[in-house]
């Protein structure tokens, strides 16, 4: 069963601190893997999407990681800011089909 | 990058009414855009493909006549909820692909039914 499966569900860290988020899948063909942001009451907005024989992709303080042969990703933020809270969602497009969502981590930053 | 705009960003209507919800690509053509629906804590829901020019395709379990999407133009899909009821109540978000940017989303539309 094509699955995604994100570690926390839900986490509390402090400003300035880093923090890694977990991603496992089983989808099957993969096409691609996305990181999405969002804040509540809002849309998805993408920080990163990586393919295949991508590793490693950054964007800005957030650095995503993908392992294709154990089927992991990692979504790293660096030095969190308050605006960072919000749910991070993992993504796959399965190759030639829609996107399989996760059900996202909860990322609340106190000062 | 590209942008989908989605409008409004919050309705409320009273029970038995019908909501339109619409989504547009705002600089690039998206032959095909969805439709997701999501409840608090949970992540999005594909609740049907919109097609520019054709039938829309529904998700199991969702009712196409009481989500009623049209997708008349390149730029523009819309998402009817019909005799809309409480529980209809939800975040309902589009997006639509773009080849250089992927799929992007627009800001959903908090529908409330009183």
């Amino acid at each position: 069963k094509n699955q995604v499966e994100q570690s926390p569900q839900s986490l509390i860290i402090l400003e300035g601190k880093n923090c890694t988020l977990q991603c496992n899948y089983t989808v099957s063909p993969f096409s691609n893997l996305r990181w999405y942001k969002q804040d509540t009451g809002r849309g998805p907005v993408s920080l990163t999407i990586m393919t295949f024989s991508e590793n490693t992709k950054s964007n800005g303080r957030y650095t995503a990681t993908l392992d294709a042969d154990t089927k992991q990703s990692s979504l790293h933020i660096t030095a969190s800011q308050l605006s960072d809270s919000a749910s991070y969602i993992c993504v796959v497009n399965q190759a030639g089909t829609a996107l399989i969502f996760g059900k996202g981590t909860t990322l609340s930053v106190s000062s | 990058g590209a942008v989908v705009s989605q409008h409004p960003s919050w309705v409320i209507c009273k029970s038995g009414t019908s909501v339109k919800i619409e989504c547009r690509s705002l600089d690039f053509q998206a032959t095909t855009m969805f439709w997701y629906r999501q409840f608090p804590k949970q992540s999005l829901m594909l609740m049907a493909t919109s097609n520019e020019g054709s039938k829309a395709t529904y998700e199991q379990g969702v009712e196409k006549d009481k989500f009623l999407i049209n997708h008349a133009s390149l730029t523009l899909s819309t998402l009817t909820v019909t005799s809309a009821h409480p529980e209809d109540s939800s975040f309902y978000i589009c997006s639509a692909v773009d080849r250089a940017y992927g799929y992007t989303f627009g800001s959903g539309t908090r529908l409330t039914v009183v």
